[in-house]
C-alpha cells in the first residue's frame, strides 16, 4: 500500500537549533516526493521536491531509498519557519498526491 | 509562481441546500485539477480528480452524486456539495496541475459550514 508517515505531530525547537522533520514512505515503484508548507492562515505551498535537489529557505531533503525516508532538515531554525509541514508522495502517473498527517513546527525565540 | 484562486473563501448554508465552490487557475491553463477535504488538525484527503472536458474520477468512498464536479474550461473547476448536511462541514481545497513543472499549486481553501 502507498503510504506517507510523519511520526511527529508537533516539533518544538528554539531559534537557531537544527531541525529535522521526519517522513517515511511506502511505495513499490520509483517514488517522487515533496514537502509542502502551510503557514498560518495561508495556502499550502510547495517547499521542495526531491528530483530538483534544491535548497529552499535553507531547507534540504534527501531521498533515502534504503530507509524509505525523505526527512526535511534545516541547520538553524528561524521563528518564521513555524508552520505546518506536509510530506507528500506522488501516486502513479496521474500526479495524484498522498499526504502525510503533517508536523507542526514551532520555533521558539 | 502559478496562482490558484477559490471562491468563496467561506460559506454558511442551511442543511438541505446546495453549495458551489469555484477553483480557478489564474495565470496558467490546467487540464487537471484536484479537490481535497481537510478536517480540523488533519491532513488533506483527496476527494476527486477533475479533468477538463471529461468526467471527474472520484476516490474510493467519495459519493459522486453528493459532490458534483464540473471542469468546463481550462481554468475553472467547480465542486457542488448537493443537499448539504452538517457532516459535510469542512475545509475544501483545490489544486491545479501546472504541467510545465508537473506540480500541483493549491488554492487558499473554502470553509463550508452547514447549519
Amino acid at each position: 500500500a502507498q503510504r506517507v508517515t510523519q511520526p511527529e505531530k508537533l516539533l518544538s525547537v528554539f531559534k537557531g537549533a537544527p531541525v529535522e522533520l521526519k517522513c517515511n514512505y511506502s511505495y513499490s515503484g520509483s517514488p517522487e516526493l515533496f514537502w509542502y508548507v502551510q503557514y498560518s492562515r495561508q495556502r499550502l505551498q510547495l517547499l521542495l521536491r526531491h528530483i530538483s535537489r534544491e535548497s529552499i529557505k535553507g531547507f534540504t531533503a534527501d531521498l533515502n531509498k534504503g530507509e524509505t525516508s525523505f526527512h526535511l532538515k534545516k541547520p538553524f531554525a528561524q521563528e518564521e519557519d513555524s508552520a505546518m509541514y506536509y510530506c507528500a508522495l506522488r501516486r502513479d502517473s496521474s500526479y495524484k498526491l498522498i499526504f502525510g498527517s503533517g508536523t507542526r513546527l514551532l520555533v521558539r525565540p | 509562481g502559478a496562482v490558484v484562486s477559490q471562491h468563496p473563501s467561506w460559506v454558511i448554508c442551511k442543511s438541505g441546500t446546495s453549495v458551489k465552490i469555484e477553483c480557478r487557475s489564474l495565470d496558467f491553463q490546467a487540464t487537471t485539477m484536484f479537490w481535497y477535504r481537510q478536517f480540523p488538525k488533519q491532513s488533506l484527503m483527496l476527494m476527486a480528480t477533475s479533468n477538463e472536458g471529461s468526467k471527474a474520477t472520484y476516490e474510493q468512498g467519495v459519493e459522486k452524486d453528493k459532490f458534483l464536479i464540473n471542469h468546463a474550461s481550462l481554468t475553472l473547476s467547480t465542486l457542488t456539495v448537493t443537499s448539504a448536511h452538517p457532516e459535510d462541514s469542512s475545509f475544501y481545497i483545490c489544486s491545479a496541475l501546472f504541467t510545465g513543472e508537473f506540480t500541483q499549486y493549491f488554492g487558499p481553501g473554502t470553509r463550508l459550514t452547514v447549519l
